[in-house]
């Protein structure tokens, strides 16, 4: 299994464009996460999902917009780039909801707003 | 806010046990706890978790006080490669995970 792919792995915008971060996972997993992770703090929940057309906001929603139409994948959207949108940003996915199994983590994608 | 106090770092020889405290005192009776750690920007990767009895795998073993206010997690023989940030996180039921600042551990040769 390749487990959490995410897609690109690094990328720059310029202030105002826009673009899709990719997740994928092949583990048959309900739950998917966003999460995004600042220099030196810990992870923050962006979205979430349980499940294929089911999504739900998670601490730090705004700007990003999410879809899940298959169980496989979980894009996430962001609408005119901001520098404050400069972040690293990680896709998980767990077989049960978050308070009762582990969590896996894709590679991140590494994003800069300019 | 993450329900759990760490410390910021921690220091280890290598080949010896790494022992990380983390206080959770407000824990309530459904929540677990749960360890990740997060090699230099890599995703986290889960370690292991418990609810009220020791627990241990191929990885590290989780000590949990009695009265559940606090834990250790224990990695019995420290490598190189185990230098990483370990975070500590209680959650339970539908609550999100939330990740706080971590415990930096360095091992070192």
């Amino acid at each position: 299994n390749a487990g959490v792919t995410q897609t690109p792995k690094f990328r720059i915008l310029k202030i105002g464009q826009s673009m899709t971060l990719q997740c994928a996972q092949d583990m048959n997993h309900n739950y998917m996460y966003w999460y995004r992770q600042d220099p030196g703090m810990g992870l923050k929940l962006i979205y979430y999902s349980v499940g294929a057309g089911i999504t739900d906001k998670g601490e730090v929603p705004n700007g990003y917009n999410v879809s899940r139409s298959t169980t496989e994948d979980f894009p996430l959207r962001l609408e005119l780039a901001a520098p404050s949108q400069t972040s690293v940003y990680f896709c998980a996915s767990s077989y049960l909801g978050q308070g009762a199994g582990e969590q896996y983590f894709g590679p991140g994608t590494r994003l800069t707003v300019t | 806010d993450a329900k759990t106090t760490q410390p910021t770092s921690m220091d280890c020889a290598e080949g010896r046990a790494a022992n990380l405290p983390c206080n959770h005192s407000t824990i309530s009776g459904n929540e677990y706890v749960y360890w990740y750690r997060q090699i230099h920007s890599q995703g986290p990767q889960y370690i292991i978790h418990g609810l009220k009895n020791n627990e241990t795998n191929e990885m590290a073993s989780l000590i949990i006080t009695e009265d559940r206010k606090s834990s250790t997690l224990i990695l019995p023989h420290a490598t190189l490669r185990d230098t990483a940030v370990y975070y500590c996180i209680v959650q339970g039921g539908s609550e999100k995970l939330v990740f706080g600042k971590g415990t930096k551990l360095t091992v070192n040769p």
